[in-house]
C-alpha cells in the first residue's frame, strides 16, 4: 500500500494551526471495522513517537492540540495551535497490510 | 517505563555480517510482536522485519529475505537480528520497535515504542 503526504513541508506561525494530509493507495478499513492508519513524528535528532493510532485516537501523552481524522483513503493529521516543540518530520502509516508503509513525511517548522 | 535499547551497529565491509541486538524492559515482553524499521540517511521510514510474541511467525520486507533473520530470547527480553550478505543499501539507523497490540496471537497492530537505534553502515 503506497501513502502519499501533502505538503512535503509547512512553515507555520507559533499559535497558528497546521494540517498534514494522508492518502492511502487503498481503503485502510478493516473487516474487523477498524482503520489502520497512524501518525507519528519524528524530532529532529531523535526516533519516532506514536502521535495517533486508529485514525483518532491519541497516544498516551500526546496533547490535544493534535487530532487526526478521515476515512476510507484519505487521513488528516490537525495541529490546532503549533508549537515550537512540534518541529521535526511528521509521518503517516498503514498498518491493514504487510509490509507497514509510511508516507514519504512532511517536514513542519516555525516561521 | 518502556525502554529499548538497541547495540551491534557499525561500519561492515559489503558482503559481510552484523548483528544487532535490542535490550527491552518496562514491559512484558513475551507478550508483544516485536519489530526491525530503518531509515537510511535522511531518508524516510522502512519496515523490515517482525516477529511473533512467542517467535513461532516472523515477517520480512522483500528487500532484505533471504539475508536478514530476526529472532528473541524472551528469557532476556532481547530481540535480534541477524544480518548477512550486506549490501551498501542496507546503510541506515535500524529501531527495535514493540507492537501496540497485547496477544500471543500472530498479528501487528502497529508501532508504539522505538528505540533510539543503531547505525549501520555498508561500505568498504
Amino acid at each position: 500500500i503506497v501513502m502519499t503526504q501533502t505538503p512535503l513541508s509547512l512553515s507555520v506561525t507559533p499559535g497558528q494551526p497546521a494540517s498534514i494530509s494522508c492518502k492511502a493507495s487503498q481503503i485502510l478499513l478493516h473487516s474487523d471495522g477498524k482503520t489502520y492508519l497512524y501518525w507519528y513524528l519524528q524530532k529532529p535528532g531523535q526516533s519516532p513517537q506514536l502521535l495517533i493510532h486508529e485514525v483518532s485516537n491519541r497516544f498516551s501523552g500526546v496533547p490535544d492540540r493534535f487530532s487526526g481524522s478521515g476515512s476510507g483513503t484519505d487521513f488528516t493529521l490537525k495541529i490546532s495551535r503549533v508549537e515550537a516543540e512540534d518541529v521535526g518530520v511528521y509521518y503517516c502509516m498503514q498498518s491493514l497490510q504487510t509490509p507497514l508503509t509510511f508516507g514519504g513525511g512532511t517536514k513542519v517548522e516555525i516561521k | 517505563e518502556v525502554q529499548l535499547v538497541e547495540s551491534g551497529g557499525g561500519l561492515v565491509q559489503p558482503g559481510g555480517s552484523l548483528r544487532l541486538s535490542c535490550s527491552a524492559s518496562g514491559f512484558s515482553f513475551n507478550n508483544y510482536a516485536m519489530h526491525w524499521v530503518r531509515q537510511a540517511p535522511g531518508k524516510g521510514l522502512e519496515h523490515v522485519s517482525s516477529i511473533r510474541s512467542n517467535g513461532g511467525n516472523t515477517f520480512y520486507a522483500d528487500s532484505v529475505k533471504g539475508r536478514f533473520t530476526i529472532s528473541r530470547d524472551n528469557s532476556k527480553s532481547t530481540l535480534y537480528l541477524q544480518m548477512t550478505s550486506l549490501r551498501a543499501g542496507d546503510t541506515a539507523v535500524y529501531y527495535c520497535v514493540k507492537d501496540q497490540a497485547y496477544t500471543s496471537d500472530w498479528y501487528i497492530l502497529g508501532f508504539d515504542y522505538w528505540g533510539q537505534g543503531t547505525l549501520v553502515i555498508g561500505s568498504s
